[in-house]
């Protein structure tokens, strides 16, 4: 039961480029949409998220885009660094009342960003 | 950090045998997760809790248990661990705001034999 589905699983960038990592839902009951970012060794740590109310989130270089209708939304990484080298989730939730925020992870996006 | 401690760290453990997981929290957070994370799975949901003593399953939830006794503590049990079940396990707490924020401690590695 495949019901988050990310793309690409690896992603090389050069220095001062844009990473783009798409994830598609298919549970329209999700609500909100979280990207999670895990460097190895530690545990994943929310990047950036958005609600449904939305199309868009800007947070410094990190963008989220959303699609409500074709339940897809993707992380943009504007001017990309080799810091930003990474693992990124994208896990879509339904929040509160009796779903307690389950977070449904995508398999996972593997940036390199060459200097 | 979010004040978040696992223990132990890393555990070898050999194929029969219970272990327990710690997750220790200095937040006063409400709502405490128990994934684990396998190449190419991404992070599973296994147990979550919502307050003392109400815990409930996750996605794969088949082998193991938990307890909520504190606030700040959330035990996963492995009541006769086996070798699909090495993995890295991870836990997470959220303030309560329907659970939106969830912050990861750095992990368990399990490796049974």
């Amino acid at each position: 039961q495949q019901q988050v589905k990310q793309s690409p699983q690896s992603l090389i960038v050069q220095k001062g480029g844009i990473s783009i990592i798409n994830c598609a839902y298919e549970n329209t009951a999700f609500d909100y949409f979280p990207w999670y970012q895990q460097f190895p060794g530690k545990g994943p740590a929310l990047l950036i998220a958005i609600r449904p109310d939305v199309s868009e989130k800007k947070e410094g270089r990190f963008t989220i885009s959303f699609n409500k209708s074709a339940k897809q939304f993707s992380l943009h990484i504007m001017d990309s660094q080799p810091g930003d080298s990474a693992t990124y989730f994208c896990a879509p939730q339904k929040a509160g009342g009796t779903s307690y925020g389950k977070l449904t992870f995508g398999q996972g996006t593997i940036l390199t960003v060459h200097p | 950090d979010a004040g978040i401690t696992q223990s132990p760290r890393h555990k070898v453990t050999e194929t029969g045998t219970p272990v327990t997981l710690r997750c220790h929290q200095t937040e006063n957070h409400r709502y405490m997760y128990w994934y684990r994370q396998d190449p190419g799975h991404g992070l599973r949901l296994i147990h979550y809790s919502y307050g003392v003593k109400d815990t409930d399953k996750g996605e794969v939830s088949d082998g193991y248990s938990v307890s909520r006794s504190k606030t700040e503590d959330f035990l996963l049990t492995l009541e006769s661990a086996t070798s699909s079940q090495t993995s890295v396990y991870f836990c997470a707490i959220s303030p309560g705001t329907g659970g939106r924020e969830q912050y990861f401690g750095p992990g368990t590695r399990l490796t049974v034999t």
